[in-house]
């Protein structure tokens, strides 16, 4: 079978660096990806990590070390827009096995 | 917006009935999934068609079925409602095989089932 842990609640403050961890257990495993959600909104592709190391998209950055079945997002410069949810997602021969997800929240 | 579109918005019916949800795909992507969002859960993958073919199936329901028809748009019924199918349901799209593997998703339709 396949599950992911991640936090289910992040607190920060604005202009605050967070790091929200992932963990897997997969049967097969391609790359790990992150999803940001909006409350009831849809969810948006942040980056995919198919290799180990640290993938860069402006303030936010993706790591991945799969001999420890492991990923982080790491989010910098917060900002208010940034409170949401954000999903780690295991993909497996071309779907996505998501986490519960963690919820974000940026204090003034 | 992601190009993606899913009617209807909102959906509120009965115990025992039966819905259809619509999807239609970004121009080009070839891939449908669907998933189940419940209240305060995550992502559940139900089922994925390509170019009109089931591809892979998670763990959906034998209450609910799928197809992709050959505009490559996609429907998703669900049958013998329950209360527990009360949830957001996100169809999303994708140019297969293509990094780095963004499923695009639509605005959901939200499911109520009294």
């Amino acid at each position: 079978g396949q599950s992911l842990e991640q936090p289910s609640e992040v607190t920060a403050v604005e202009g605050a660096i967070v790091q929200i961890n992932c963990t897997y257990q997969t049967s097969g495993f391609y790359g790990l990806s992150w999803y940001q959600q909006h409350d009831g909104g849809a969810p948006t592709f942040l980056s995919y990590n198919a290799l180990d190391g640290l993938e860069e998209t402006g303030r936010f950055s993706s790591f991945l070390s799969r001999s420890d079945s492991y990923g982080y997002l790491l989010l910098q410069e917060l900002q208010m827009k940034d409170s949401a949810s954000y999903f780690c997602a295991v993909r497996h021969t071309g779907k996505l096995i998501f986490g519960q997800g963690t919820t974000l929240q940026v204090k003034p | 917006d992601s190009g993606v579109t899913q009617t209807p918005k909102h959906l509120i019916t009965a115990t025992g009935q039966r819905v259809t949800l619509r999807c239609s795909p970004r121009s080009g992507d070839l891939s449908v999934y669907w998933y189940q969002q419940s209240l305060d859960q995550g992502l559940q993958f139900l089922i994925q068609y390509y170019n009109g073919e089931e591809r892979a199936k998670g763990n959906i329901l034998e209450r609910f079925s799928a197809q992709q028809f050959p505009d490559l748009h996609s429907e998703l019924n669900l049958s013998s409602l329950e209360l527990g199918d009360s949830a957001l349901y996100f169809c999303a799209s994708s140019v297969e095989g293509t990094y780095p593997y963004e499923q695009y998703f639509g605005p959901g339709t939200r499911l109520t089932v009294t």
